[in-house]
């Protein structure tokens, strides 16, 4: 079946860093990309999307950027809060399937 | 907007017993999917259903378990004769179209099997 492999699988930052997480995607028919964010306990959280017809989109500290020669997509966060503390999931699939996730990258922001 | 609810929020079976997870998506939204989380793992695909139809269940176990999404009411996720191996996080998500497009997530329902 569909896949994705995401990387890191925990990364740990300082206050004001930038982080940087990876996913490669099997589908090539895939045109819908999100990213989820997770607090402990919580329900995951839809923060940015972006569609096959666009190579990066962004929102405040959050970017996404999308390589489909290359069937990868990368969540770029800047100038790191403690907040930013979570879980983070990529996804992907294309129109009438379910969302495949990753396995997820925990992130710690230390003060 | 109440969002997806999902109940219960936390429900404890004894080996052999029947498990029913209850979902009902946002207003407006008629695709539900259905996800299992383990610890420390990401959201495995279970079950994919519009209103009275099953679009997708490839990631379905083939035994004990099953889903509906009935015209009236909920959609239920049902698992017969519990194992231990059953516990984890179930969430449900629904959105309001069967093109691409973000989810709403629910609480989830944390099942856990004594």
């Amino acid at each position: 079946g569909e896949n994705v492999e995401q990387h890191p699988s925990t990364l740990s930052v300082q206050e004001g860093d930038s982080a940087v997480i990876k996913c490669t995607y099997s589908d090539s028919a895939s045109n819908y990309f999100p990213w989820y964010k997770q607090e402990l306990g919580k329900r995951p959280q839809l923060i940015i999307d972006i569609r096959s017809n666009v190579g990066e989109k962004k929102d405040q500290r959050i970017a996404v950027t999308l390589n489909k020669t290359a069937k990868h997509f990368s969540l770029h966060i800047t100038e790191t809060q403690p907040e930013d503390s979570a879980v983070y999931f990529c996804a992907f699939n294309q129109a009438g399937t379910a969302l495949i996730f990753g396995k997820g990258t925990t992130l710690s922001v230390s003060s | 907007n109440a969002g997806v609810m999902q109940n219960p929020r936390h429900l404890v079976r004894r080996r052999g017993q029947e498990a029913r997870l209850r979902c009902s998506p946002m207003k407006g939204h008629s695709h539900v999917y259905w996800y299992r989380q383990l610890p420390e793992e990401g959201l495995k695909f279970m079950v994919y259903l519009q209103k009275e139809n099953i679009i997708d269940e490839s990631g379905m176990p083939k035994e004990r378990f099953s889903a509906e999404f009935p015209k009236e009411g909920p959609s239920i996720l049902r698992i017969q004769q519990v194992v231990r191996g059953d516990s984890a996080a179930y969430f449900c998500a629904s959105s309001p179209r069967d093109r691409t497009g973000g989810y709403t997530f629910g609480s989830g329902t944390r099942l856990t099997v004594v």
